[in-house]
């Protein structure tokens, strides 16, 4: 199974600042990529996706940008507010399928 | 729209009981959902995909026979933990994909936090 440390990768930003939170996949032939946002003692919540015959889309306040060569992922949140403040989870998904791996997360912090 | 419930949302159970975990869609129908496993600061991890009226396939590593999955309906999976040993304390999430929906389309549960003791 995969292997995660116990301590997620925390990312402190400024209200208002924008905030950049990147993921490394691992599957070449992943053709479909999310974000979710995570709050504590929650289920996930859908943020934005991409295909992966798309390299960048853009949402309210977020964009997410592919770069399949390198296999990268990242969502960019502009002028990132308190309620920002979860983990952030990659997810990538194979060939038409609902089946997604995650990625390990990122937590965002928020500071006044 | 394209909710998605659990119950309980918490339990505590004593070492060596079983419990029961229960996944509904709320205003959509599911062929397919899915259960997660997530611990503490950690990501989820895919424990099983359930199709209805048919056999869960389980991950690798995933004991079927410990965690046993039905998914009797098109609005209901449940996730049984067998047995369950303190080392089964976890965030169970729960997902499922619309019937005649996209090919990605998936929507989560809020999670059932359990304690085995």
């Amino acid at each position: 199974g995969e292997s995660v440390g116990l301590h997620l990768p925390t990312l402190s930003v400024q209200e208002g600042d924008n905030s950049i939170i990147n993921c490394a996949y691992s599957n070449s032939a992943s053709d479909y990529f999310i974000w979710y946002k995570q709050e504590s003692g929650k289920g996930p919540q859908f943020i934005i996706d991409i295909r992966s015959n798309m390299d960048k889309r853009q949402g309210q306040r977020v964009t997410v940008l592919l770069n399949k060569t390198v296999k990268h992922l990242s969502l960019q949140i502009a002028a990132t507010q308190p309620g920002d403040s979860a983990v952030y989870f990659c997810a990538e998904s194979t060939g038409g399928g609902n089946k997604l791996t995650f990625g390990t997360g990122t937590q965002l912090k928020v500071e006044l | 729209g394209a909710v998605v419930s659990q119950h309980p949302s918490r339990v505590i159970c004593k070492s060596g009981t079983s419990v029961k975990i229960e996944c509904r869609s709320l205003d959509f129908q599911a062929t397919t959902m899915f259960w997660y496993r997530q611990f503490p600061k950690q990501s989820l991890m895919l424990m099983a995909t359930s199709n209805e009226g048919s056999k869960a396939t389980y991950e690798q590593g995933v004991e079927k026979d410990k965690f046993l999955i039905n998914h009797a309906s098109l609005t209901l999976s449940t996730l049984t933990v067998t047995s369950a040993h303190p080392e089964d304390s976890s965030f169970y999430i729960c997902s499922a994909s619309p019937s005649g929906g996209g090919n990605y389309e998936q929507y989560f549960g809020p999670g059932t936090r359990l304690t085995v003791t």
